[in-house]
């Protein structure tokens, strides 16, 4: 069964990168079926879609964020990761990291979660 | 502000049916066929629950269904149980862009 797992610091200062890793075990990143995606929620609000790649480099990102976002992928470790630059506390959220059907389709497996906090 | 409009709470009672909407446009709910809804409890991660506008994933219960309209899509629970008390988010492709909706808690009486 596909198991996703984020990982990286649950706080970050204002201003800098936040920096998060999502393993894959139970399954290969480098499926010709699926993009890698990360979302996040703000406490108590709704989901967001941030952005998503392929296992061969390709990405599309969240026009919103587009700018302040980068994912990508290692598909030796079987992990992608997500750096968001110059966080504010409106960054404050839980952040998933899921299996996506194409194209920007569907969500089907999801991590458990990582609530990172931005501080001042 | 969400980019797709939801209710924002729902009850019901055991064994009623519920129907959630979720409202969007033609760029999006409208106008493509990549929908889907999604079942949060609270401090987990979301639940995929309709896929494609009206498909269920393999071991969602067949008491969920999907159903699109014109520019809504409808989520209906037959038979309410206790546990489908939760939230329930819909989303929707759009052009280079995943949107969800802002979500909606529903209660079982």
């Amino acid at each position: 069964q596909l198991q996703l797992q984020e990982s990286g610091p649950g706080l970050v200062k204002s201003s800098e990168t936040l920096s998060l890793t999502c393993t894959v075990s139970g399954g290969f990143i480098r499926s010709s079926s699926y993009y890698w995606g990360w979302l996040r929620q703000p406490p108590g609000k709704g989901l967001e879609w941030i952005g998503s790649i392929y296992y061969s480099g390709s990405t599309y990102y969240n026009p919103s964020l587009q700018s302040l976002v980068s994912i990508s992928v290692d598909t030796s470790k079987n992990q992608f990761s997500l750096k968001l630059n110059s966080v504010t506390a409106a960054d404050t959220a839980v952040y998933y990291c899921a299996r996506q059907g194409l194209p920007l389709g569907e969500f089907w497996d999801w991590g458990q979660g990582s609530l990172v906090t931005v501080s001042s | 502000q969400s980019a797709l409009t939801q209710p924002a709470s729902m009850s019901g009672s055991p064994g009623q049916s519920i129907t959630i909407s979720c409202t969007g446009t033609s760029s999006d709910v409208g106008g493509y066929n990549h929908f889907s809804w999604y079942q949060q409890y609270p401090g987990k991660a979301p639940k995929l629950m309709i896929y494609d506008d009206n498909n269920r994933p393999s071991g969602v219960s067949n008491r969920f269904s999907g159903s699109k309209s014109g520019n809504t899509a409808s989520l209906t629970i037959s038979g309410l149980q206790a546990e489908d008390e939760a939230d329930y988010y819909c989303s929707s492709y759009t052009t280079n862009n995943r949107v969800f909706g802002g979500g909606t808690k529903l209660t079982v009486l």
